[in-house]
């Protein structure tokens, strides 16, 4: 089955420490995206990637870090310098930038203490 | 600043049909109106998009205003399965030429027996 793995789904971390989510997509597509949500708001978008060895800031972008070495995958750091990092992270991808549809993974929440 | 306005909540009987709306007074001419909706804790699922036209597909029916200023989605028959936070967007063309998708906090939606 194609589509957008996550993981871990639950994540606990010491504040201080740096962290990494993992993305990985079968579906071939080029573009990826990193997403935030807090508790009762809409997807605020952190990274996105529009092909292998690039990406780009999004709207939030200050605390984390991202690569993209290959199509399939767009693993998301977030650092110590993050002042909230406790939140729900959603990856999506799509064929192009420009394309109508985004897939979304199932979402890791990271909570931090 | 926001481009979308919709209610925060509404709930619908099962098998009846749920018809959302969506303000959207700002929308330039070559933007177009998208629908996701999130289940609690998942990742958001694409439902329907459209620029000017009416539209359908299996899950729902786009109607978009002949001035555009405003759309409605319409679940033609509800099914508990359709609770969930519906998201309408409209498509940001910046101008490095990618199409982001900007989430409000989008419409409750419960579905009752």
């Amino acid at each position: 089955d194609g589509g957008i793995t996550q993981s871990p789904k639950y994540l606990f971390r010491k504040e201080g420490q740096n962290v990494t989510l993992s993305c990985e997509q079968n579906l071939n597509h080029d573009a990826m995206y990193w997403y935030r949500q807090d508790p009762g708001q809409g997807l605020r978008l952190i990274y996105y990637s529009q092909i292998v060895n690039d990406f780009q800031k999004g709207d939030i972008a200050e605390g984390y870090s991202v690569s993209r070495e290959k199509k399939e995958s767009f693993p998301l750091t977030v650092t110590s310098a993050q002042k909230n990092p406790t939140a729900f992270y959603l990856c999506a991808s799509s064929i192009s930038s420009d394309s109508y549809e985004q897939y979304f993974g199932p979402g890791t929440r990271l909570t931090v203490t | 600043d926001a481009k979308t306005t919709q209610p925060p909540s509404m709930d619908c009987a099962e098998g009846r049909a749920a018809n959302l709306p969506c303000n959207h007074s700002t929308i330039s001419g070559n933007e177009y109106v998208y629908w996701y909706r999130q289940i609690h804790s998942q990742g958001p699922q694409y439902i329907i998009h459209g620029l000017k036209n009416n539209e359908t597909n299996e899950m729902a029916s786009l109607i978009i205003t002949e001035d555009r200023k405003s759309s409605t989605l319409i679940l033609p028959h509800a099914t508990l399965r359709d609770t969930a936070v519906y998201y309408c967007i409209v498509r940001v063309e910046p101008t490095d030429s990618w199409g982001k998708l900007q989430f409000g906090a989008g419409t409750q939606v419960v579905v009752t027996p």
